[in-house]
C-alpha cells in the first residue's frame, strides 16, 4: 500500500524558521505536493517537486530526495497567519494526472 | 476567475436519506477529483472523473456511493441511504492537463455532511 508519514504537530515562534518533514513509500512516483489548510477551509497549493533538489518560492521552500523517499517544507520568517495544517501528498502513478495520496497533515502553531 | 465551487457548503441528512454534493471545476479544467476528510485524518481519495467518464473509482465504496461528471453541468457525488459514518467533509478538486507535468489540483471549499 501507499504510506505517507509526517509529524502530527509542531510549534514555533513568530519570525523563526520551521522544517516539516515528510517520508513516503509508494508504488511509483510522479510528483510530491505540499498544501496548506486552515481550519474549516480548503487546502491551497504551496509547492511541487518531481526532481531531486530544492524549490524556493518566497518564504516557502520544498526539498525532495526520491532515493530516500523524503521531502521537507521549510517556512521562513514565520507569521501568525502561517498557523495551519500542512499536508504532504504524493502522486504515485505513472500518469501526470490522477489521485493524490495524502499524509494526515502537520498542525503548525505559531506563537507570538 | 472563479475557483472550484461546491454546494451546498453544509448539508444535514437523517439516516436513510440521500445526499447530493455538487462541484463545478475551475474554468478550463476537465479533470475532477473527490476526497473525503474525517476529523483528525488526512484527505482520502474517492473518485477521479473526466467529462462523461469515470477514470478511477478505487477509493469509493461500492455500495451507496456514485459519482458522475456529465457533459453539461457540475460533477455530482451521490450518497444513498446515508449512515452516521458518512459524516465528513467532502472536497472536490479540479486540474487541467497543461502538458508540463505539474497539473496541481485546486480544491473547493468542501461540503460538510452531517448525518443525524
Amino acid at each position: 500500500g501507499q504510506n505517507i508519514d509526517q509529524p502530527t504537530e509542531m510549534t514555533a515562534t513568530e519570525g523563526a524558521i520551521v522544517q516539516i518533514n515528510c517520508t513516503y513509500q509508494t508504488s511509483g512516483f510522479n510528483g510530491l505536493f505540499w498544501y496548506q489548510q486552515h481550519a474549516g477551509e480548503a487546502p491551497t497549493f504551496l509547492s511541487y517537486n518531481v526532481l531531486d533538489g530544492l524549490e524556493e518560492k518566497g518564504r516557502f521552500s520544498s526539498f525532495l530526495s526520491r532515493s530516500k523517499g523524503y521531502s521537507y517544507l521549510l517556512l521562513k520568517e514565520l507569521q501568525m497567519k502561517d498557523s495551519a495544517s500542512y499536508l504532504c501528498a504524493v502522486r504515485a502513478r505513472g500518469s501526470t494526472l490522477g489521485r493524490l495520496y495524502f499524509g494526515r497533515g502537520t498542525q503548525l502553531t505559531v506563537w507570538p | 476567475n472563479a475557483g472550484v465551487m461546491q454546494n451546498p457548503r453544509h448539508l444535514v441528512r437523517r439516516r436513510g436519506q440521500e445526499a447530493r454534493l455538487r462541484c463545478s471545476p475551475m474554468k478550463g479544467h476537465s479533470h475532477v477529483y473527490w476526497y473525503r476528510q474525517l476529523p483528525e485524518e488526512g484527505l482520502k481519495f474517492m473518485v477521479y472523473l473526466q467529462k462523461e467518464n469515470i477514470i478511477d473509482e478505487s477509493g469509493m465504496p461500492k455500495e451507496r456511493f456514485s459519482a458522475e461528471f456529465p457533459k453539461e453541468g457540475p460533477s455530482i457525488l451521490r450518497i444513498q441511504q446515508v449512515v452516521r459514518g458518512d459524516s465528513a467533509a467532502y472536497f472536490c478538486a479540479s486540474s487541467d492537463n497543461s502538458g508540463q507535468g505539474k497539473n496541481e489540483q485546486f480544491f473547493g471549499p468542501g461540503t460538510r455532511l452531517t448525518v443525524l
